[in-house]
């Protein structure tokens, strides 16, 4: 069966304290891999989308990369406003599956 | 440009009950996506529309439905609600099919 799994649950973090976020898939026939932030209350917001392996992609403090059976979410020298819910989700053929997403928390 | 906008932002329904969201895409935008998002659940697909055409469906019972206009303006309907229809119910708008989605703020549906 299909699947998309994000690790850690939940991720607490100093500020300056560089990590990384994973989201392993187990799906055949992968037509895109997307990141999002959500924070409490709001809907998600658009981080990335990468399509195939070895594709990366940075935006400030966030840069996403892929691989065949996993995708990572690096956060260097993050910031309080970091702090967030961070989903990726899997578009296998035209249906998009969301991971549980990792809660992160970056203490000043 | 505006974003997503959803109405309404709260809703509290009685079981057995029907309700009505709207959701209103971003200008341009021809593909709206619904989800269901609960604690224990996550973000759940429920259906994809473009121009006026359901794609696409997840696992969900037939009492989900939606539809979608020909200004690309989508509703979803919820008919004999049940306790655990409680969830936030998100619209998301992409210019393409399978691209990246723009999501509103969601509808909180509360069923009691």
């Amino acid at each position: 069966e299909d699947q998309v799994t994000q690790s850690p649950e939940a991720l607490r973090l100093q500020e300056g304290e560089s990590s990384s976020l994973n989201c392993s898939y187990t799906v055949s026939g992968l037509r895109g891999l997307f990141w999002y932030r959500q924070d409490p209350g709001k809907g998600p917001e658009f981080l990335f989308t990468l399509y195939s392996a070895g594709e990366e992609k940075e935006k400030e403090r966030l840069k996403a990369t892929l691989t065949k059976k996993e995708s990572f979410l690096h956060i260097t020298a993050p910031k309080p406003e970091d702090s967030a819910t961070y989903l990726c989700a899997v578009l296998i053929n035209n249906d998009m599956r969301f991971g549980a997403g990792t809660r992160l928390t970056v203490k000043p | 440009k505006a974003g997503v906008t959803q109405t309404p932002r709260y809703l509290i329904k009685t079981r057995g009950q029907q309700v009505t969201l709207s959701c209103s895409p971003i200008s341009g935008h021809r593909s709206v996506s619904w989800y269901q998002q609960t604690p224990g659940q996550g973000l759940q697909f429920l259906f994809e529309y473009f121009s006026e055409t359901q794609r696409n469906k997840g696992n969900f019972p037939g009492r989900f439905s939606g539809r979608q206009f020909s200004n690309s303006r989508s509703e979803m309907n919820v008919s004999t609600l049940e306790l655990g229809d409680s969830a936030l119910y998100l619209c998301a708008s992409s210019f393409q099919v399978n691209t990246e989605a723009f999501f509103g703020q969601g509808t909180r549906l509360t069923v009691v």
